[in-house]
């Protein structure tokens, strides 16, 4: 079982609303969890790090939460563009080695 | 002023063939990856490389032998090219150290298919 799960595995959205996207991990103990945007063809780029110690992490439009209780993390996106058609990756990093857990992504596609 | 670049974007070839990628950043990290995303986008770590010493050898097949001649530069070499070599390969680096780590900066991707 994959230690990072993310979910809605796919989301269709239209321009100008908002959507969450879901990452639960198991990796205890951690050291940040990360959010990466990957568009169509290109590599991943970094939205939000947080450590442990964060409950919430802003950059533009994208507002990251994590609940380090519950294991959990999400990715907000405001008023959503069609530029953010993309996919979302979660990314634990254990305590320690530094070791990184990818989640699947989250596909997300915005249509006018 | 590329920071992480490697090349060739694009790959076709035959089975059996042998074939490099190579990478290269100019962010003066010590650390540098090769991760491979399958046909499902998952991520997978294949080798890290920090001031030139391979420090994660995730089981990757002997077939697949990096190098790395200095902190900036992280080649991937292939041998003996399978069908389930396909793939996008991307290189990435990071300063090391601290807690979690540095951020991870990733390569545009090379795409390997094998015919």
């Amino acid at each position: 079982k994959n230690q990072v799960e993310q979910s809605p595995q796919s989301l269709i959205i239209l321009e100008g609303k908002n959507c969450t996207l879901q990452c639960n991990y198991t990796v205890s103990p951690f050291s940040n969890l990360r959010w990466y945007k990957q568009d169509t063809g290109r590599g991943p780029v970094s939205l939000t790090i947080m450590t442990f110690s964060e409950n919430t992490k802003s950059n533009g439009r994208y507002t990251a939460t994590l609940d380090a209780d519950t294991k959990q993390s999400s990715l907000h996106i405001t008023a959503s563009q069609l530029s953010d058609s993309a996919s979302y990756i979660c990314v634990v990093i254990l305590y320690g080695n530094n070791r990184l857990a990818f989640g699947k992504g989250n596909q997300v596609v915005v249509i006018p | 002023d590329t920071a992480v670049s490697q090349t060739p974007k694009y790959l076709v070839t035959q089975m059996g063939n042998d074939k490099s990628i190579k990478c290269e950043q100019n962010l003066g990290h010590d650390t540098m990856y090769w991760y491979k995303q399958d046909s499902k986008k998952f991520l997978k770590i294949m080798f890290s490389y920090n001031n030139k010493e391979l420090i994660i050898n995730e089981t990757v097949p002997n077939r697949f032998s990096p190098k790395s001649p200095d902190k900036a530069h992280l080649n991937l070499h292939i041998n003996s090219l399978e069908l389930g070599d396909s793939a996008v390969y991307f290189c990435a680096s990071s300063h090391s150290g601290g807690s979690g780590g540095g951020e991870l900066f990733f390569g545009e991707g090379s795409r390997l298919t094998v015919l």
